[in-house]
């Protein structure tokens, strides 16, 4: 079974500039998940989708972020335009239920300059 | 709301040796799971042992095992017989049982075993 994939691994920017980051969820879940971790600090909700609706989006930083999740099945995670602070790990993660078999993917580090 | 705190930013263990990272949380709900999350370098995170907040007897998975204290609000892992695939950065979690979709994450702690 393929795990949750998410590309770009790495992605440098200007400021200024919009970045948009792609997860694959295993096939068949629901839930898709975004985090994101910024250096040194704990890794933090953004939101969660089921299916292709905003569950809860109550972790997004501002309007500078959108997300999407085109029926169903992937997710992106747009940055317009991308602001120093956006620098981190980003996160996705999938599941069938809300409390087990979370898979996460390996993350996708955002560095703007 | 939920906070989770690591505050062992970094640590290191001989190999085979024991070590335990803490971990405190601060919530006010009575029902909840608990979570240790291993990223080696470069790799997706993943999940290595989980506990429901209403079982007293605290989880094992082989070499790993928590202490969960739940009045003093504590969760710590030992990890036994460390190995050098070990080498991860570690992240305690916690997720409300019945509400929850989203978990809080501490910060971490680095994790180096040497040989």
């Amino acid at each position: 079974e393929a795990g949750v994939t998410q590309f770009p691994s790495h992605s440098v920017i200007e400021k200024g500039q919009t970045v948009t980051l792609r997860c694959d969820p295993i096939s068949g879940h629901d839930n898709l998940y975004w985090y994101r971790r910024v250096m040194g600090k704990e890794i933090k909700f953004l939101l969660h989708f089921v299916k292709e609706s905003k569950q809860d989006e109550s972790g997004m930083p501002n309007n500078r972020f959108l997300a999407e999740r085109t029926g169903g099945t992937y997710s992106t995670l747009k940055v317009q335009p991308a602001e120093l602070e956006d620098s981190g790990v980003y996160f996705c993660a999938s599941s069938q239920g809300t409390y087990y078999g979370y898979t996460f993917g390996s993350g996708t580090r955002l560095t703007v300059v | 709301a939920q906070t989770v705190t690591q505050s062992q930013p970094e640590m290191s263990v001989q190999e085979a040796e024991t070590v335990t990272l803490s971990c405190t949380y601060d919530t006010s709900e009575n029902n909840y799971y608990l979570f240790w999350y291993k990223q080696p370098p470069s790799r997706q995170m993943i999940l290595v042992i989980r506990q429901e907040a209403y079982k007293q007897q605290n989880a094992t998975e082989n070499r790993f095992s928590v202490n969960f204290q739940k009045a003093a609000k504590s969760f710590s892992l030992k990890i036994s017989d460390s190995q050098l695939g070990d080498t991860a950065m570690y992240f305690c979690a916690f997720m409300k049982l019945y509400t929850g979709n989203q978990f809080y994450f501490g910060t971490g702690t680095s994790l180096t075993v040497i040989p």
